[in-house]
């Protein structure tokens, strides 16, 4: 149980373009979802939490219009690289909690998004 | 702000001896403290949740210790093997279950 995954796994785009990233909860549902982004040797960094039916939170200096995040269901939050540029390239990961009274205080992540921009 | 700072960066060692990963964070209000196990490529896996009031947890051949008082946590691998071989992940959160991540260390175990 508790299975989240991401798709596409790879992807390659050219400068300009959009790129949108899935985030799917298989066996849960999740309220909360949350969007790290990993540079090569470097730890993740939190960009996001995408909550259900809201608005994400974005942290400090992630350019909300640029990182476009919508969590239209319980199972499913999506990240939109808008106008994406190469120093956008990166894996992306993402995260979610269980929506139970009883859920424990675990994420599970999901297998992360290897986005090149050419 | 949490900074977490993982040493040593990297490790090698041959198989069968005994893995000692350090963690360290600087705010030491913290809710808990997870270990991650991260392959080349991969998505993340959690190995070991240690709760703020909690000083150790266990599973299998993994032992993970918390002194939050002092600001670390030690990762104890016992008799290594090559398919531990991975990039481990210390990771605090606070009450909101925002994640503040090492940048880990990088185990190779030769067989």
């Amino acid at each position: 149980g508790a299975v989240v995954s991401q798709h596409p796994s790879r992807v390659i785009c050219k400068s300009g373009t959009s790129v949108k990233i899935e985030c799917r909860s298989l066996d849960f549902q999740a309220t909360t979802m949350f969007w790290y982004r990993q540079f090569p040797k470097k730890s993740l960094m939190l960009m996001a939490t995408s909550n259900e039916g809201s608005k994400a939170t974005y942290e400090q200096g992630v350019e909300k219009d640029k990182f476009l995040i919508n969590h239209a269901s319980l199972t499913l939050s999506t990240l939109t690289v808008t106008s994406a540029h190469p120093e956008d390239s990166s894996f992306y990961i993402c995260s979610a909690r269980e929506n139970t009274w009883n859920a424990g205080l675990e994420q599970y992540f999901g297998p992360g998004t290897r986005l090149t921009v050419t | 702000k949490q900074e977490v700072t993982q040493i040593p960066a990297a490790l090698s060692v041959p198989e069968g001896e005994n893995l000692v990963l350090n963690c360290s964070f600087t705010d030491s209000a913290i809710y808990n403290l997870q270990w991650f196990r991260q392959d080349p490529g991969k998505g993340l896996t959690s190995l070991l949740l240690i709760q703020s009031s909690q000083r150790e947890q266990t599973s299998g051949r993994l032992n993970a210790s918390l002194d939050k008082s002092s600001g670390r946590s030690t990762l104890y691998i016992a008799a290594s093997q090559p398919g531990d071989s991975a990039t481990y992940l210390c990771a605090v959160s606070r009450g909101d279950y925002k994640l503040s991540f090492g940048a880990g260390t990088t185990v190779t175990v030769r067989a």
